[in-house]
């Protein structure tokens, strides 16, 4: 079964533009969410997405909006880059957003860096 | 807010040893807990789920403990290899059905 598939992998951008990424979940995984990982703030929860529906926010700017597809794929934006947002961005799936017993899987990210 | 701490911040053993490594967290009221390891450049790979109504779970070389009522879970691994040089994370799902994350530990085993 493959895994979830981030894309692109690395991303160069500057300050201003926007910015898109993509995440395919793990095959009947129907829950997408979304993380970035600093090293100075850790792993920080964006969002999560099911059915197409948003179901939580994490505490960031409205720059920050993703969607979800019918087939569960998901697609994130970052609009206005600000030096700042550079990070890995890390997708997961599970099977159902909240089960006690369905863990996350996470792609190998996208490194995006604002210059 | 749920705070999620993992002590120490980096860890470097013999190969061979057995060794512990800790996560706390702030508030009880979780769902359940899972341990990931990262490699450098790479996603986490999940390791273990713990659901909140469990005290720990086996997978191979690894044990994990949940403690809800101190906030505590440990990662247990023995026999460690250069091949479990990795960053270790834990996440807990609580309030609001968000996972919050340690900041790692850096787990050096050397040949």
């Amino acid at each position: 079964k493959a895994g979830v598939t981030q894309t692109p992998r690395y991303l160069i951008k500057t300050r201003g533009q926007q910015v898109t990424l993509s995440c395919s979940p793990i095959s009947g995984h129907r829950s997408v969410s979304w993380y970035q990982q600093t090293p100075g703030q850790g792993l920080q929860f964006l969002f999560e997405y099911f059915s197409e529906t948003q179901r939580n926010k994490g505490n960031f700017p409205g720059r920050f909006s993703g969607r979800q597809f019918s087939n569960s794929r998901s697609e994130m934006n970052v609009s206005t880059l600000e030096l700042g947002d550079s990070a890995l961005y890390l997708c997961a799936s599970s099977l159902v957003p909240g089960s006690y017993n369905s863990p996350l899987h996470f792609g190998n990210g996208t490194r995006l860096t604002v210059t | 807010k749920q705070e999620v701490t993992q002590i120490p911040a980096a860890l470097s053993v013999p190969e061979g040893e057995n060794l512990v490594l800790n996560c706390s967290f702030t508030d009880s009221a979780i769902y359940n807990l899972q341990w990931f390891r990262q490699d450098p450049g790479k996603g986490l790979t999940s390791l273990l789920l713990i659901q909140s109504s469990q005290r720990e779970q086996t997978s191979g070389r690894l044990n994990a403990s949940l403690d809800k009522s101190s906030g505590r879970s440990t990662l247990y691994i023995a026999a460690s290899q250069p091949g479990d040089s990795a960053t270790y994370l834990c996440a807990v799902r609580g309030a609001g059905n968000q996972f919050y994350f340690g900041t790692g530990t850096s787990l050096t085993v050397i040949p």
